[in-house]
């Protein structure tokens, strides 16, 4: 099984700044990886897909970057909509394994 | 417009079986490269996915719940089906489906929490 591991924990960034949050997988997944964003009592949505790739309707402040191991989501100016958790999961291989979460809260 | 909604009980108790439905609409289970998966989250805790299947009616389960775990469909309803065996507290979660398009999950229902407890 894939494990994802995401950094940091916690990001504290203020509105208006640049959020960049990390995913390691613990082998390669290819661009076979998707980031999405989860805010309270809701369920996730899919931001980001093919590691680059924005889903519908998802706005250009988000981007992704990265293959093999390696993976990035930058939020470019934050809103404060953009405040919640955030989860990359990979989909090479089943499982389709995700990592812990990253919470990107206000500073 | 595509969505799905998950359905079952809310309460459990230990060594009961938990019986969940997705039913989907906006889309067929039977169009190729889709399928659905089953995704709990404990309580302030990350996602874990369960498992899937898609609609050739191939099925992966989850490694750790591989023995008390069953995905099936009914594509007439347009409905997927878990089942959990054996249910624990550490069960308790909120249990998600969501559809898979070529490999991301890129639909999700709204979820249903699910609690174990005598």
């Amino acid at each position: 099984e894939i494990v994802m591991t995401q950094s940091p924990a916690t990001l504290s960034v203020s509105p208006g700044e640049r959020a960049t949050l990390s995913c390691r997988a613990s082998q390669s997944v290819s661009s076979n990886l998707a980031w999405y964003q989860q805010k309270p009592g809701q369920a996730p949505r899919l931001l980001i897909y093919g590691a680059s790739t924005r889903a519908t309707g998802i706005p250009a402040r988000f981007s992704g970057s990265g293959s093999g191991t390696e993976f990035t989501l930058t939020i470019s100016s934050l809103q404060s909509e953009d405040f919640a958790v955030y989860y990359c999961q990979q989909y090479n291989n089943w499982p389709g394994t995700f990592g812990q979460g990253t919470k990107l809260e206000i500073k | 417009q595509v969505t799905l909604k998950e359905s079952g009980p809310v309460l459990v108790k230990p060594t009961e079986t938990l019986t969940l439905t997705c039913t989907v609409s906006g889309f067929s289970l039977s169009n190729a490269r889709m399928g659905v998966s089953w995704i709990r989250q404990p309580p302030g805790k990350a996602l874990e996915w369960l498992a899937h299947i898609f609609s050739n009616d191939e099925k992966s389960y989850s490694t750790s719940l591989k023995s008390r775990l069953t995905i099936s469909k009914d594509t007439s309803k347009s409905q997927v089906v878990l089942t959990m065996t054996n249910m624990d507290p550490v069960d308790t979660a909120t249990y998600y489906c969501a559809r898979i398009r070529g490999g991301p999950f890129d639909i999700w229902g709204q979820g249903t929490m699910v609690t174990v407890s005598s």
